[in-house]
């Protein structure tokens, strides 16, 4: 597609279970970056890529957070043994490289995160 | 650290013109972002300001001053579309990702 796609839409899940959380940015983006939002709030960054390697992480809010890229195209961020306060949107964006701060950012719809 | 700070809601009706304010603290500030949001919605960027002054895209335009460290959007010919959420963000140097104002959520009425 065109646009930055995120899977899955929606996902309920029970506190203390995995979940992974998927982005597909567009083609020919090397930056690829996740964001969280909580309802009502800004958006709280978590992590970007460069490529496959991740030079900011100093988002992500514990060690139960990870993500990884590969083939420079589709991340996945993870969140292990979930908690309550992780329920919000998780928003991915992507941008061509460019200069720091001046190319656009592209998110897709994300994915809204609830644990029950 | 850095923080954004921008009003929590503005109304406005059709056709008129408004102004969201943005404050910040940052150190090492590079530029100044504004993103649009729909409920619902993925956020989409709108202008970005590096530099003082003035930036106009169609009825959108953005102005931001270094030296007082606040920018704002201006939202001309307001139309009901144009109901949605606005963030400001900034950047830094040498860093991509960027921070976020809680958002300003305009409600245009008719």
């Amino acid at each position: 597609g065109a646009g930055v796609s995120q899977s899955p839409s929606n996902k309920v899940t029970e506190k203390g279970k995995d979940v992974e959380l998927r982005c597909d940015p567009i083609s020919g983006h090397t930056a690829l970056y996740w964001y969280r939002q909580s309802l009502g709030q800004g958006l709280e960054f978590l992590i970007y890529f460069q490529g496959n390697s991740a030079p900011d992480k100093s988002g992500l809010p514990s060690d139960r957070f990870s993500a990884e890229r590969t083939g420079g195209s589709v991340s996945t961020l993870t969140i292990q043994r979930t908690q309550q306060e992780d329920s919000a949107v998780y928003l991915c964006a992507s941008s061509p490289l460019g200069g720091a701060g001046n190319q656009p950012q592209h998110f897709g719809d994300g994915t809204r995160l609830s644990i029950l | 650290g850095q923080s954004l700070e921008q009003p929590s809601e503005v109304t406005a009706v059709e056709g008129a013109i408004v102004q969201i304010n943005c404050t910040y603290q940052t150190s090492g500030f590079y530029g100044l972002s504004w993103y649009q949001q729909h409920d619902g919605g993925a956020p989409t960027f709108l202008s970005y300001n590096a530099l003082d002054g003035l930036e106009e895209t169609g009825r959108f335009s953005s102005f931001l001053s270094r030296s007082d460290s606040y920018g704002y959007l201006l939202l001309q010919e307001l139309q009901m579309k144009d109901s949605a959420s606005y963030f400001c963000a900034s950047s830094l140097k040498g860093r991509r990702a960027l921070t976020f104002g809680s958002g300003t959520r305009l409600q245009v009425q008719p």
